[in-house]
């Protein structure tokens, strides 16, 4: 039973557009929440986390958002640029347990 | 400061065989992780090693597979025997320290079973 779910295997974007990538989960018990960039041949990166007690966290071009009533997160990327395609894998935690819950990954193409 | 890396980067082996996947963690990182990717589909949890141990093995598949983290630092992750649906990426990982969520990936090792 998949706790996590990315419903969108792959996404295209315009260059300089806004990227929505997104995320739903089942398990109530997550509270900790990550999104990693994965280039081929390479292991994943991480790239922006969220905490439950919050609903939005900055980092640059990423914001991350949490809607907890309705178990959603979102990764939106602004201004979108061509080293942004790569795989993006959610994942999710709980506090004092480091093993993560992952996504099946979204493919996000920019198109320039 | 050098990342996650795994050995071999690629491994392809007859169904019934034995295969050792190698881990070197960053070093100073006490805790470290396996996963694995099968066929496009979620990356999925096998254990984390707090130093030399285990502390939670509740994704390791069957008895087929075992790691080591021999002194705390590198890991191998060895299948004995290998069965065609053992075929994926495995990837490892580190933290520095318990509470670290942001875990750091090596490229992983792309292990096929004919």
């Amino acid at each position: 039973d998949q706790q996590v779910k990315q419903n969108s295997p792959s996404l295209s974007v315009q260059e300089g557009r806004i990227s929505i990538l997104n995320c739903d989960y089942t398990n109530s018990m997550f509270d900790y929440f990550l999104w990693y960039k994965k280039y081929p041949a390479e292991g994943p990166t991480f790239l922006i986390s969220i905490s439950s007690i919050k609903d939005k966290n900055e980092d640059g071009r990423f914001t991350v958002f949490l809607n907890k009533s309705a178990k959603h997160l979102s990764l939106h990327i602004v201004p979108s640029q061509p080293g942004d395609s790569a795989v993006y894998f959610c994942a999710a935690t709980r506090f004092g347990n480091e093993k993560l819950t992952f996504g099946t990954g979204t493919r996000l193409t920019i198109i320039p | 400061e050098a990342g996650v890396t795994q050995f071999p980067s690629h491994s392809v082996i007859e169904k019934g065989q034995t295969v050792t996947l190698r881990c070197d963690p960053i070093s100073g990182h006490d805790n470290l992780y396996w996963y694995r990717r099968v066929m496009g589909k979620e990356i999925k949890f096998l254990l984390h090693f707090v130093k030399e141990s285990k502390q939670d093995e509740s994704g390791m598949p069957n008895n087929r597979f075992l790691a080591e983290r021999t002194g705390g630092t590198y890991s191998t992750l060895k299948v004995q025997p290998a069965e065609l649906e053992d075929s994926g990426v495995y990837f490892c990982a580190s933290s520095q320290w318990q509470g670290a969520y942001e875990q750091f990936f090596g490229p992983g090792t792309r292990l096929t079973v004919l």
